[in-house]
């Protein structure tokens, strides 16, 4: 079984401020993380995944999320946040190369006061 | 622009109806998904279509109908819902098990 938290509803942060999103996972195994980003009505954008090698990865946008193993955790960072980064954040996490089946958080409401 | 199309955007639908949502991806993606997007729920995978497998969610009812007639063309068929059914229903398509693009959502409204 695998599955995802995304302990915060909402996260709130001034323009300008670093910027964090937080994810623990549980999976048998060894993870294969992502991050995802919802615009407005609009879809889901892929961001970030972690597969194997260095901890840190670098995604689109500006944004990086760090893989901690010990911790289970994969939290999303950005060092200087803008208005424009204001969204729904969605963690996902399989558990098996070649799956098919990712299991995706309820999603982390990000809003950057100007 | 994301290469994948759902239509329709908006559907509002009385619980005796049927009706179909329609997914084209055009990025030459061999695996197509659909997903049920509630208010304050994780994303829930309902039936997922590729080469090697088809995967359905066991919790999804038997009023959901999926069809896939080719690698770039999903269904879903909607037939006798239930007001919960009301939702954001996501339609994605993957190259192999990478990364998801997801197409902008059908609002379905069951009344």
């Amino acid at each position: 079984a695998q599955s995802v938290a995304q302990p915060e509803d909402q996260v709130n942060v001034a323009e300008g401020n670093p910027l964090t999103v937080k994810c623990t996972y549980s999976v048998s195994g060894n993870p294969y993380l992502f991050w995802y980003v919802q615009y407005p009505n609009r879809g889901l954008q892929f961001l970030l995944k972690y597969i194997t090698g260095d901890n840190l990865v670098k995604g689109s946008y500006g944004f990086e999320a760090e893989f901690n193993k010990s911790q289970t955790s994969f939290h999303l960072k950005k060092p200087s946040a803008l208005v424009s980064d204001s969204a729904l954040y969605f963690c996902a996490v399989t558990w098996r190369a070649g799956s098919y089946q990712l299991t995706f958080g309820k999603g982390t409401k990000l809003s950057v006061i100007p | 622009e994301t290469g994948v199309t759902q239509t329709p955007r908006h559907l509002v639908m009385g619980m005796t109806n049927k009706k179909s949502l329609k997914c084209e991806q055009h990025l030459g993606h061999n695996a197509m998904y659909w997903y049920k997007q509630s208010a304050k729920k994780p994303l829930e995978l309902m039936f997922v279509y590729s080469l090697e497998e088809r995967v359905e969610n066991n919790s999804v009812p038997s009023r959901f109908s999926p069809e896939c007639p080719n690698s770039s063309h999903l269904f879903l068929h909607l037939h006798t819902l239930q007001p919960e059914d009301s939702a954001l229903y996501l339609c994605a398509s993957s190259l192999a098990w990478g990364e998801l693009f997801f197409g902008e959502g059908s609002r379905l409204t069951v009344l």
